[in-house]
C-alpha cells in the first residue's frame, strides 16, 4: 500500500489564487520530505527540501516566496503555490524516506492547472 | 546541465523477451542509483537500486548493472510482461543528500503481448 499520501490529486484554479497541496507519510515519521515538479515530457526536478520544525531549503531557481512549504509535524508537509499563474501548471510530487539509506517513496502527485 | 541521461525516449519489446533500459551519468560524485517506474498521473514507484560499490543487483525479474568506469547503468527486465509497460526513470544521488535525487528524462517501455 501507499506509504506517502498526497492530496489533492488534481486541482484547477484561477490565475492569482493560491493552492495548497498536502503530503503525508503514512507508515513512518519523516523529518525530511521533498517536493518535486514535472513539466510535460520532462524529468522530475527537485524543488525544495522540507524540514520538520525548520525552514525549507530551495533549489536554485525556485522562488521561496511563491512556493511556501510548511512541515509542522513528522508526518505532514504542505506546499502552497501562491498567486498561481498558468506557467505554474505542472505535476507536483512529494516524497519521503523512512531513514537515510532507504529509497524515497513518492506520493501520487498533484496535477495543477492554472487558468 | 543534464547529469543523468536516458537517451532512448522509448523502447518496444515483445512479451517474454528481455527489456534493457539504459542510463548514463556525468557526475562522478553519485554513489547510489535507483530505478523507478511511473504510470501516468501517478508518482514514481521504486523498483531496484544499486550502490556504487557494486556492479550488479538482482531482484526477481529485475537486474541493474553498473559500470562505473563508463558511468553507465542499465536495467534488465526478464521476461518482460505487458504490465511492465510504463515510464522508467533512472535516478542518482550522492553522499548525505539522500533525498536529493537527480532523474533522467525517462524511457517509455511498451511490452506487446
Amino acid at each position: 500500500g501507499a506509504v506517502v499520501s498526497q492530496h489533492p490529486s488534481w486541482v484547477i484554479c484561477k490565475s492569482g489564487t493560491s493552492v495548497k497541496i498536502e503530503c503525508r507519510s503514512l507508515d513512518f515519521q519523516a523529518t525530511t520530505m521533498f517536493w518535486y515538479r514535472q513539466f510535460p515530457k520532462q524529468s522530475l526536478m527537485l524543488m525544495a527540501t522540507s524540514n520538520e520544525g525548520s525552514k525549507a531549503t530551495y533549489e536554485q531557481g525556485v522562488e521561496k516566496d511563491k512556493f511556501l512549504i510548511n512541515h509542522a509535524s513528522l508526518t505532514l508537509s504542505t506546499l502552497t503555490v501562491t498567486s498561481a499563474h498558468p506557467e505554474d501548471s505542472s505535476f507536483y510530487i512529494c516524497s519521503a524516506g523512512s531513514h537515510d539509506n532507504s529509497p524515497l517513496h513518492f506520493g501520487n502527485g498533484t496535477r495543477l492547472t492554472v487558468t | 546541465d543534464q547529469q543523468v541521461k536516458q537517451n532512448s525516449p522509448s523502447l518496444s519489446v515483445q512479451e517474454g523477451r528481455i527489456s534493457i533500459l539504459n542510463c548514463d551519468y556525468t557526475n562522478s560524485m553519485f554513489d547510489y542509483f535507483l530505478w523507478y517506474k511511473k504510470y501516468p498521473a501517478e508518482g514514481p514507484t521504486f523498483l531496484i537500486s544499486i550502490s556504487s560499490i557494486k556492479d550488479k543487483n538482482e531482484d526477481g525479474r529485475f537486474t541493474v548493472f553498473l559500470n562505473k568506469s563508463a558511468k553507465h547503468l542499465s536495467l534488465h527486465i526478464v521476461p518482460s510482461q505487458p504490465g511492465d509497460s510504463a515510464v522508467y526513470f533512472c535516478a542518482a544521488r550522492w553522499g548525505t543528500s539522500y533525498g536529493k535525487l537527480t532523474f533522467g528524462q525517462g524511457t517509455i517501455l511498451t511490452v506487446h503481448p
